[in-house]
């Protein structure tokens, strides 16, 4: 059974930082690429990160470039993305999905920045 | 990419069939021939799942009275006949072109 267990949520302060992983298991980690979405309070699906199966193609929505870094440990079946300089409008659930078409999501870790 | 979903609510009767539309701003065929066009469904209080991918294609444990189809710009999600459980928000996502982009969610209630 394909699992996906994000971890690293948690309340920080403005301009704060926090990583995220995601540990995966159920299917072979390194033959899929990875993303990551987040839904802030009541609101619709946003992806804001891609990494594919080596680690060699990123992407980023334009809101995060520069503050938030995707990464991957194959060795490890996990998945990071460490997020700088937060924003109030950072505040969401953030999802891992396997494949960029979603074909499983983790149940979220819920990021909330505040003073 | 910009997905946009019509309706955005369907109040729908049990055993009744529903539909919703995606339709983008620009073709989602990939250079390499393939349309990465997928469908989720958010159950209240859940993370997503994914329902349909690549227009049509049913994920593994999906019900067959789920199914998708479209081309090009337009796309849609039908359920032949709605059960209780499907009632929550149904998104379409394209992954041809980064940033990957998401419609904005059509809620489907009983009526």
């Amino acid at each position: 059974e394909v699992q996906l267990v994000e971890s690293g949520g948690g309340l920080v302060q403005p301009g704060g930082s926090l990583r995220l992983s995601c540990a995966a298991s159920g299917f072979i980690f390194s033959s899929y690429s990875m993303s990551w979405v987040r839904q802030a309070p009541g609101k619709g699906l946003e992806w804001i990160s891609y990494i594919s199966s080596s680690g060699d193609s990123i992407y980023y929505v334009d809101s995060v470039k520069g503050r938030f870094t995707i990464s991957r440990d194959n060795a490890k079946n996990s998945l990071y993305l460490q997020m700088d300089s937060l924003r109030a409008e950072d505040t969401a659930v953030y999802y891992c999905a396997r494949d960029s078409s979603g074909y499983n999501w983790g149940q979220g870790t819920l990021v909330t920045v505040s003073s | 990419i910009v997905m946009t979903q019509t309706p955005l609510t369907s109040p729908v009767t049990l055993g009744q069939p529903a539909s919703i539309s995606c339709r983008s701003s620009q073709s989602l065929v990939h250079s390499n021939g393939n349309t990465y066009l997928s469908w989720l469904q958010q159950r209240p209080g859940q993370p997503p799942r994914l329902l349909i991918y690549k227009i049509s294609n049913r994920f593994s444990g999906v019900p067959d009275r789920f199914s998708g189809s479209g081309a090009g710009t337009d796309f849609t999600l039908t359920i032949s006949r709605v059960e209780a459980e499907d009632v929550g928000l149904y998104y379409c996502m394209q992954a041809t072109q980064f940033p990957q982009t998401f419609g904005q969610g059509t809620k489907v209630e009983i009526k």
